[in-house]
């Protein structure tokens, strides 16, 4: 358990369907991060929201919507997604975005999504 | 452009002794950090390297060379749950952390 928690933790939707996925960390950080993890591809940086502001929005197509409605909890709205969507979604969360060694990033399980 | 590269995978013999290497290619650098993911898990903080030098914890160490763009983890006395993969990610001048594709460590008895 590292504090941070994901659901769904599986997903299939199809190409028309409206989903979320949800994040919540009860580490009392104040810098959140949702990350795509394709097979044997680096992880990528989707969003970074610090202390509910957007901070970084790594050119993500706007099907991919976040929410940060406080410091605990992050959403991703998903909408008419494509085959290639299909990964692991990733939700982190740190003390803040600064470079330290207090900062490193507590992953949570993520959420393993299927387009059809 | 910005560029982690480390090997795709290595295998390894339980009790010995492997080094996984990493180097980078960044916009600026405010450390170094690896991580250990095991399959179908999250990924785990293990160590952060910001000046030159070896950083000792337990049976893992990580060393890093700024000049070089180079750093390596050094697992010792190799556990079965030793296998994972390995991700080293580099925090750029925007303090966005740049993640290398992972390498995956087979352990064998």
């Amino acid at each position: 358990e590292t504090g941070v928690t994901q659901t769904p933790r599986h997903l299939v939707m199809g190409m028309t369907n409206k989903k979320s996925l949800k994040c919540e960390q009860h580490l009392g950080h104040n810098a959140m991060y949702w990350y795509k993890q394709s097979a044997k591809k680096p992880l990528e940086l989707m969003f970074v929201y610090n202390f509910k502001e957007q901070t970084e929005n790594n050119s993500v197509p706007s099907r991919f919507s976040p929410e940060c409605p406080n410091s605990s909890h992050l959403f991703l709205h998903l909408h008419t997604l494509q085959p290639e969507d299909s990964a692991l979604y990733l939700c982190a969360s740190s003390q803040d975005e600064g470079g330290a060694s207090y900062n490193e990033q507590f992953f949570g399980p993520g959420t393993r999504l299927t387009v059809l | 452009g910005q560029n982690i590269d480390q090997p795709t995978e290595m295998t390894a013999t339980e009790g010995a002794i492997v080094q996984i290497n990493c180097t980078y290619q960044t916009s600026g650098f405010n450390g170094l950090f690896w991580y250990q993911q095991h399959a179908g898990e999250a990924p785990t903080f293990l160590s952060y390297n910001v000046l030159d030098g070896l950083e000792e914890k337990g049976r893992f160490s990580s060393f890093l060379s700024r000049s070089k763009g180079y750093s390596y983890l050094l697992l010792k006395e190799l556990q079965m749950k030793d296998s994972a993969s390995y991700l080293c990610a580099v925090m750029d001048s925007n303090y966005q952390l740049i993640w290398g594709a992972g390498t995956k460590l087979i352990i064998k008895p």
